[in-house]
């Protein structure tokens, strides 16, 4: 199984950086996601790492580091419509997204 | 990036009724498609993996006659919640897999939000 642990709450001012941890221990890896969820709404795809390093999309990056069971995501130039839930996901040796609880993200004017 | 739609997006039934959940892939073909259910403030749990053309594989401690799934074909998926309970109420999302030559990208339908009375 997978135990996937992510902070509950985070909260930033517009315009600031945040950066969201996940730590993980698994029986298997197949690479790593993070998704953005707006409350009542599904998730929705912002990186997926399976090597070590960082991979940068825009205002938004996804680091990953496999020996430590770590990765970040780092959300800059924060806007209020990033508020929303953060879900690291990892998918398993059976192919199987698993999630974590997920990092509620509160921007402030 | 691809879209899968549901249908309902939101439903109310009375309990001991059925209802069905449909799952799409609309501009790709899903061998596999997953079906999760999230409580409020909750994670997104894995009920089951649905596979074109076999049964599917049920989570441990998901009723496999109560979650009914079908994938009857690449780009249709369907859950139906028979003899449905209050504690059924949730909010119940399926993802569909696109499988690309080195990678996989998993996208997820916008929700369908069941309230049994």
């Amino acid at each position: 199984g997978q135990n996937i642990d992510q902070p509950t709450e985070m909260t930033a001012t517009e315009g600031a950086i945040v950066q969201i941890n996940c730590t993980y221990q698994t029986s298997g890896f197949n690479g790593l996601f993070w998704y953005q969820q707006h409350a009542g709404e599904a998730p929705t795809f912002l990186s997926y790492n399976v090597l070590d390093g960082l991979e940068e999309k825009g205002r938004f990056s996804s680091f990953l580091s496999r020996s430590k069971g770590y990765s970040y995501l780092l959300l800059k130039e924060l806007q209020m419509k990033d508020s929303a839930s953060y879900l690291c996901a990892v998918l398993g040796s059976d192919y199987k997204l698993s999630f974590g609880a997920g990092t509620t993200v509160t921007v402030r004017a | 990036g691809a879209v899968v739609s549901q249908h309902p997006s939101w439903v109310i039934c009375k309990s001991g009724t059925s209802v069905k959940i449909e799952c799409r892939s609309l501009d790709f073909q899903a061998t596999t498609m997953f079906w999760y259910r999230q409580f409020p403030k909750q994670s997104l749990m894995l009920m089951a993996t649905s596979n074109e053309g076999s049964k599917a594989t049920y989570e441990q401690g998901v009723e496999k006659d109560k979650f009914l799934i079908n994938h009857a074909s690449l780009t249709l998926s369907t859950l139906t919640v028979t003899s449905a309970h209050p504690e059924d109420s949730s909010f119940y999302i399926c993802s569909a897999r696109e499988v690309h030559r080195d990678y996989y990208e998993q996208y997820f339908g916008p929700g369908t939000r069941l309230t049994v009375t």
